[in-house]
């Protein structure tokens, strides 16, 4: 199935450290998505990389996507308590026609002060 | 900013009952969603909804859902006869028909069946 899996599964750092999660996918994609939970909440889009990109930048923000290795990473620089969350990625086949995004079961990131 | 509302954030029911949640995507988008997360777990794809039709919908999906656009602006979930494994979050979400291809979220609908 085209679906996403992170890792770490959790990950705890302390504040001003730079997080890594990484994510793997099985099949063609034409974009990768990552969102960000806070605990109980909805899903807050972070950044889309599309196929034919290798690597994006948001802010504190940098994702790259490696479509021959079939994985993706991204990185927050600097991180902050607000930055603890659950961080998602999606991979998907989007076009005029439909599509759907399918999600990873996320890394848990905690930040601590 | 627009944003993809939905209702109720949170609904407790009874087992056997019917639910129907609500949502309002963002306006002039033409593509919607709807996934589900059981708590602890990760999102999970129901169905996609696109000029008045079902577009894709997986195997969760089953006779016991059916989503509707009754007018311009709502777009719904109704749950028959709802089972207790059906509490979870409910996620509704909506594309621009643009390139962009970033799906929206809202905040969800939480539902408890008891």
């Amino acid at each position: 199935s085209q679906q996403g899996e992170e890792d770490p599964q959790a990950l705890s750092i302390q504040e001003g450290e730079n997080a890594t999660m990484n994510c793997s996918y099985k099949t063609s994609i034409n974009n990768l998505q990552w969102y960000r939970q806070n605990s109980g909440r909805g899903l807050v889009h972070l950044i889309l990389i599309r196929s034919n990109e290798r690597e994006k930048h948001s802010g504190r923000l940098r994702v790259t996507l490696d479509t021959s290795k079939k994985s993706s990473s991204l990185l927050i620089t600097a991180s902050r308590a607000a930055d603890t969350a659950s961080y998602f990625c999606a991979t998907g086949t989007l076009g005029n026609q439909g599509g759907k995004l399918i999600f990873g079961q996320g890394t848990e990131l905690s930040v601590k002060p | 900013e627009p944003e993809v509302t939905q209702t109720p954030s949170h609904q407790v029911t009874q087992m056997g009952q019917e639910v129907i949640l609500r949502c309002v995507p963002i306006s002039n988008h033409l593509y919607f969603y709807w996934y589900r997360q059981i708590l602890g777990q990760k999102v999970e794809f129901l169905v996609s909804f696109y000029n008045n039709e079902i577009s894709e919908k997986s195997e969760i999906f089953d006779d016991q859902f059916s989503v509707e656009r009754p007018d311009g602006s709502n777009f719904t979930l109704k749950i028959r006869s709802t089972k207790l494994e059906d509490s979870a979050m409910y996620f509704c979400a909506s594309r621009p028909t643009d390139s962009g291809n970033t799906i929206y979220f809202g905040e969800g609908s939480w539902l408890t069946v008891v």
